[in-house]
């Protein structure tokens, strides 16, 4: 099945300095899946950060930049310069517009980001 | 008005006993979904509705029950609860545009199972 791999649980990071929070995915029932980062702030609900639908392209949002790489099926989340303010659970997710998989969300496990100030 | 509203926020259950869970939204979308979060794991699609039609997961498919009365209210029964069954309950809404579907989601409602 379809799969997504956040490889750090927690991250910490001092605030102005800049920010990596690494996505792999595996999608074997979809040919091109649309690739998502949504975020969790504390008290919230899960809300959208940023989506790329096409292999290559780059979304942008709130200063957090992500590139769908098919070749590496990586969908990094990164920033420059973090502040407190983005203290918050990122989750990657991938999802495909095929029968049977209609609009279904497959998420990786988040990752909890903390700066410090 | 981009909320989705769930009720309760939180829930104490007894084992075997019943759970319903609402979520409601006002954005006229045509898609609801409903989600399980543990701790430490990836949010996990239980079901889904398609305007009146009801997907279930495989691995879910006898655990949950749900019902959408109308286009703006879903919800999720457990029969008969237990243990496992204690998690955060991520509702979400979404109107298909283009090839992709953005996922509105609620502020969860955490199940506590004694």
């Amino acid at each position: 099945g379809d799969s997504v791999t956040q490889t750090e649980g927690q991250v910490t990071v001092s605030e102005s300095k800049s920010l990596i929070i690494n996505c792999t995915y595996s999608a074997t029932s979809i040919a091109y899946p649309n690739l998502f980062w949504y975020v969790r702030y504390p008290g919230e609900g899960l809300q959208l950060l940023l989506k790329v639908i096409t292999a290559g392209q780059k979304g942008s949002s709130r200063g957090f930049e992500a590139t769908y790489n098919k070749e590496t099926t990586s969908f990094h989340l990164q920033k420059a310069s973090v502040q407190e303010s983005d203290s918050a659970v990122y989750y990657c997710a991938l999802s495909g517009m095929l029968s049977g998989s209609f609009n279904k969300l497959t998420f990786g496990a988040g990752t909890r980001l903390a700066v410090c100030p | 008005d981009t909320t989705v509203k769930q009720n309760p926020r939180y829930k104490l259950a007894r084992v075997g006993k019943p759970v319903n869970l609402i979520c409601s939204q006002t954005m006229n979308h045509d898609t609801m979904y409903w989600y399980q979060k543990k701790p430490n794991q990836a949010p996990k699609l239980l079901l889904f509705y398609y305007d009146k039609i009801l997907n279930r997961e495989a691995d879910t498919f006898e655990k949950f029950q749900s019902s959408r009365p109308n286009n703006s209210f879903c919800s999720l029964y457990i029969g008969s609860a237990g243990l496992e069954y204690s998690a955060m309950y991520l509702c979400a809404s979404s109107r298909e545009e283009g090839n992709y579907a953005e996922q509105f989601f609620g502020p969860g409602t955490r199940l506590t199972v004694l």
